[in-house]
């Protein structure tokens, strides 16, 4: 099965401060997601990468994916209370691409 | 876009008893839903993919006859854990994947919001 391995498992950051976070495939990563999560609670789709050395934003969280495909990093600049969290990434494997794992997930904690 | 629907959001058992966890796809067909296992402050993890009409696919180290998965129609499958003990407390989720032709936000997999089962 692919693994998929983030780093780092936690993340202690000052408010305004800027941090990544990566994920790593051990396979070719054909579609990557990044959810963010409180656990107990659901997923919050952040955004998918599909095309090697595609770059997508949403508000203050930049994700991209290697040419390899091999690789995603989530950015995200001046961090605020409101970006703490569980941050997953997940990818389709399996034959036929069936099954959806996640990663070993990043828990951001933003001091104020 | 794509909604799924899961039920309980809590739900909390005496030990021995078994629980039924409900995921509705509520305005798609999902042929593929996949059930999930979370631990605090851990990942999720994959239990197993349910296919409607047939059989689910367990991950290695799933115990199929604990955790049973029923996938009777294009909208529904249910995960009952049979026997529950202390040690199946856990936050649980479902997921489906979406037609093809979901967009964003839900592109891709739509996730159910979830349920935290306590066994005492």
């Amino acid at each position: 099965s692919q693994e998929l391995e983030q780093s780092p498992q936690s993340l202690i950051v000052q408010e305004g401060k800027n941090l990544t976070i990566n994920c790593t495939s051990s396979k070719t990563l054909y579609g990557l997601y990044w959810y963010k999560q409180k656990y107990g609670e659901g997923l919050i789709f952040l955004m998918m990468l599909q095309k090697g050395g595609e770059e997508k934003s949403h508000e203050k969280i930049t994700a991209k994916l290697d040419e390899k495909k091999q690789q995603s990093s989530l950015h995200i600049t001046a961090s605020q209370p409101s970006h703490a969290g569980i941050y997953l990434c997940g990818a389709e494997s399996g034959n036929n691409f069936n099954k959806f794992y996640f990663g070993s997930g990043t828990k951001l904690n933003v001091k104020p | 876009g794509a909604v799924v629907s899961q039920h309980p959001s809590r739900v909390i058992c005496k030990s021995g008893t078994s629980v039924k966890i409900e995921c509705r796809s509520l305005d798609f067909q999902a042929t593929t839903m996949f059930w999930y296992r979370q631990f605090p402050k851990q990942s999720l993890m994959l239990m197993a993919t349910s296919n409607e009409g047939s059989k689910a696919t367990y991950e290695q180290g799933v115990e199929k006859d604990k955790f049973l998965i029923n996938h009777a129609s294009l909208t529904l499958s249910t995960l009952t854990v049979t026997s529950a003990h202390p040690e199946d407390s856990s936050f649980y989720i479902c997921s489906a994947r979406n037609p093809p032709q979901g967009l964003p936000p839900n592109y891709g997999y739509t996730f159910g919001s979830g349920t935290r089962l306590t066994v005492v």
